[in-house]
């Protein structure tokens, strides 16, 4: 079974611009989270998904905003970057329950380096 | 001070040893135990979860979660070269969704 896959995995942008990432769960898999993984606050959650609704977000500004797709693929979008927001985003894949105890899984990674 | 907290390291041991890896954290509603592998560059690999107190092995890994103490821990029996990573501890709760709280990591090296 294949596993969690992100795209892109690196992207470079400048400050202001905007950026989309792309999370595509395992097969069957119903929920998807966010993650952003930085070297001084280290794993922070962002927002979780299930069935396309968001059902817990962390404490990040409305500059963070994501969605999710009938197909269960979700999709993060950073407006107006700014230079903190360097890091490594990255999804997690759990269940197809929807109990909060599954498993999550985590894919590679996209890491954002803003200019 | 944060909910979780786990010792950064690095810790640096030799192949074959026993490694202890250990978290405290402050919020009792946490329920579920996770531990997850890092390595450099590349994104956290589920190893060990536990749900509420106790023990779980698996191969040579071996999660302990004391719930009363609000501590867990990770033992790596017969650590290898390969087991050089970032080891981070992460929890939940009932209230919390799939929100993951996650300690800061420890650096593991293990000398061939």
């Amino acid at each position: 079974k294949a596993g969690v896959t992100q795209t892109p995995r690196y992207l470079i942008k400048t400050r202001g611009q905007q950026v989309t990432l792309s999370c595509s769960p395992i097969s069957g898999h119903r929920s998807v989270s966010w993650y952003q993984q930085t070297p001084g606050q280290g794993l922070q959650f962002l927002f979780e998904y299930f069935s396309e609704t968001q059902r817990n977000k962390g404490n990040f500004p409305g500059r963070f905003s994501g969605r999710q797709f009938s197909n269960s693929r979700s999709e993060m979008n950073v407006s107006t970057l700014e230079l903190g927001d360097s890091a490594l985003y990255l999804c997690a894949s759990s269940g197809t329950s929807g109990r909060v105890g599954d498993e999550q899984f985590f894919g590679p990674g996209t890491r954002l380096t803003v200019l | 001070q944060k909910e979780v907290e786990q010792d950064p390291g690095p810790l640096s041991v030799p192949e074959g040893a026993i490694v202890s890896l250990n978290c405290t954290y402050s919020n009792s509603a946490f329920q579920y135990f996770m531990w997850y592998r890092q390595y450099s560059r590349k994104g956290p690999e589920l190893l060990m979860y536990t749900y509420s107190s106790g023990n779980k092995e698996d191969g040579r890994f071996t999660a302990q979660v004391d719930k009363s103490s609000k501590y867990i821990s990770l033992f790596i029996r017969d650590s290898q070269p390969s087991d050089s990573a970032t080891y981070l501890c992460a929890m939940s709760g009932p209230g919390s969704a799939r929100q993951l709280t996650f300690g800061s990591g420890t650096q593991l090296t293990v000398l061939p």
